[in-house]
């Protein structure tokens, strides 16, 4: 069974600095998806980034960039510039495209503070 | 063990044909919600409930019916289906909305309608 590890509960970080937000995954797959949720208070799921496993090139949106590496099954975060809007809880997700399966497993999150 | 249950987990329809899908929490949390998941748009936020008899729509409200007569369940109700409502559905719960309130998610129901 898939399994997804966000090894930080919370961090904090100030305002500007970059920050770095880890994310490993357990699957004896070859063809998935990777994904970062924020969600602030409000409780909503915006969708930060997504990365298809096959695809060898980092995705990068904006200040957020991820550093994929396939082999050792890591898929981090970067947020650049961090703001305090960039406060909220971050989960990171993997789906497996395998036998038309399509659901999403979930991290347990992290939760960011951008402090002022 | 602390768990949100969803049921049925994968159920195929035709138009029309009223459905319900159940979602059960077991750890007394006060805030439930429900979300879509479709490819390319991310999760969306269905309906969201504060507590019992407290329900209010989130982003995607049209075509969705919940209700919250007890504190544990919060069922999703889709009284005529559609083929646009072909998704995966997520039910959620936290204690309440306080940043340190964590959310759990359900195991997720794959729902097709043809």
């Amino acid at each position: 069974a898939q399994t997804v590890t966000q090894s930080q509960p919370e961090m904090s970080v100030q305002e500007a600095e970059t920050v770095t937000l880890s994310c490993t995954y357990d699957t004896s797959e070859n063809n998935y998806y990777l994904f970062w949720y924020k969600q602030p208070p409000s409780r909503q799921m915006i969708l930060v980034i997504r990365q298809e496993a096959y695809k060898q090139q980092n995705a990068t949106e904006n200040r957020f960039s991820v550093n994929f590496q396939k082999a050792a099954k890591s898929f981090s975060l970067k947020i650049s510039d961090s703001q305090l809007g960039d406060t909220a809880m971050y989960f990171c997700a993997f789906m497996s495209r395998m036998n038309r399966d399509d659901k999403i497993i979930f991290g347990k999150g992290t939760r960011l503070h951008i402090l002022p | 063990e602390a768990q949100v249950t969803q049921n049925p987990r994968y159920l195929i329809t035709v138009t029309g044909k009223k459905l319900t899908v159940t979602c059960s929490q077991n750890m007394n949390h006060e805030y439930m919600s429900w979300y879509r998941q479709d490819p390319g748009l991310g999760l969306r936020q269905i309906y969201y409930s504060m507590n019992v008899e407290v329900t209010d729509k989130g982003d995607v409200p049209e075509g969705y019916k919940v209700s919250r007569k007890e504190k544990r369940n919060f069922p999703l109700i889709l009284e005529s289906p559609s083929p646009n409502q072909t998704s995966l559905y997520f039910c959620a719960s936290s204690l309440g909305l306080a940043v340190t309130d964590t959310q759990y998610f359900g195991p997720g129901t794959r729902l097709t309608v043809l």
